[in-house]
């Protein structure tokens, strides 16, 4: 089992509409959750971080963590062509170090 | 905005071949990361260095990859030879805080191996 698990999509939806994104992480110490955004060719970008159980919202973006699960989501509202990309959920691990590891990531394409 | 710098943003290699590449982080950043991206992958942790010590290389092709950060603020990451899996996009990034996965990412360099 993969320590970040992603579904690759793509996930197609219209403008306007809600999109909702999903990972699940294997180790249940973990303490930390990121979302990033990379468009195609380009490097990661940081959009959203959280740390406690529940949501946190900036701008139209909400992050929904729930560690009982181990399970973290991004939702996007109105949603718009410009935020066709893929969305790489990272995870610092429990103990040492920190370091983030990164799902394969969730390609989101809206469509006009 | 500060930025972390990195070169070359392309390279086209013949296997076997050594290549090399440098990244400089955004000022007053102690914490560095090399990452490695194949095409359709999330990214893959090769190095981590606090100033200029190694964190975390357990992921590190020790027999073909070397990288190094001795003065604690640039870094350059070797590979040598190359072979043609190591074709991907070679990210750095840094982060003002060792503990977190707050990380500012540079432009990667693609590496091609032919």
């Amino acid at each position: 089992q993969k320590e970040v698990e992603q579904n690759s999509g793509p996930l197609s939806v219209p403008e306007g509409a809600i999109a909702s994104l999903n990972c699940t992480y294997s180790d249940r110490g973990s303490q930390s959750f990121f979302w990033y955004r990379q468009y195609s060719g380009k490097s990661p970008e940081l959009i959203m971080f959280i740390y406690s159980n529940g949501d946190k919202e900036d701008g139209r973006f909400t992050a929904q963590l729930n560690k009982a699960s181990q399970y973290v989501s991004l939702l996007i509202r109105d949603s718009q062509p410009s935020d066709s990309a893929t969305y790489l959920c990272a995870v610092t691990r429990s103990g040492g170090s920190y370091i983030p590891t990164f799902g394969r990531g969730t390609s989101l394409i809206v469509h006009p | 905005e500060a930025e972390v710098a990195q070169s070359p943003r392309y390279k086209i290699t013949e296997k076997s071949q050594a290549v090399a590449f440098w990244c400089d982080p955004i000022s007053g950043h102690a914490t560095l990361y090399w990452y490695r991206q194949i095409l359709g992958q999330g990214p893959e942790l090769l190095v981590q260095f606090q100033d200029e010590s190694v964190v975390d290389d357990s992921q590190l092709p020790k027999d073909r990859f070397s990288a190094e950060r001795l003065k604690g603020v640039d870094s350059t990451l070797k590979i040598q030879p190359a072979e043609l899996g190591d074709s991907a996009m070679y990210l750095c990034a840094s982060s003002p805080v060792a503990a977190g996965g707050e990380l500012f990412f540079g432009e990667g360099s693609r590496l091609t191996v032919l």
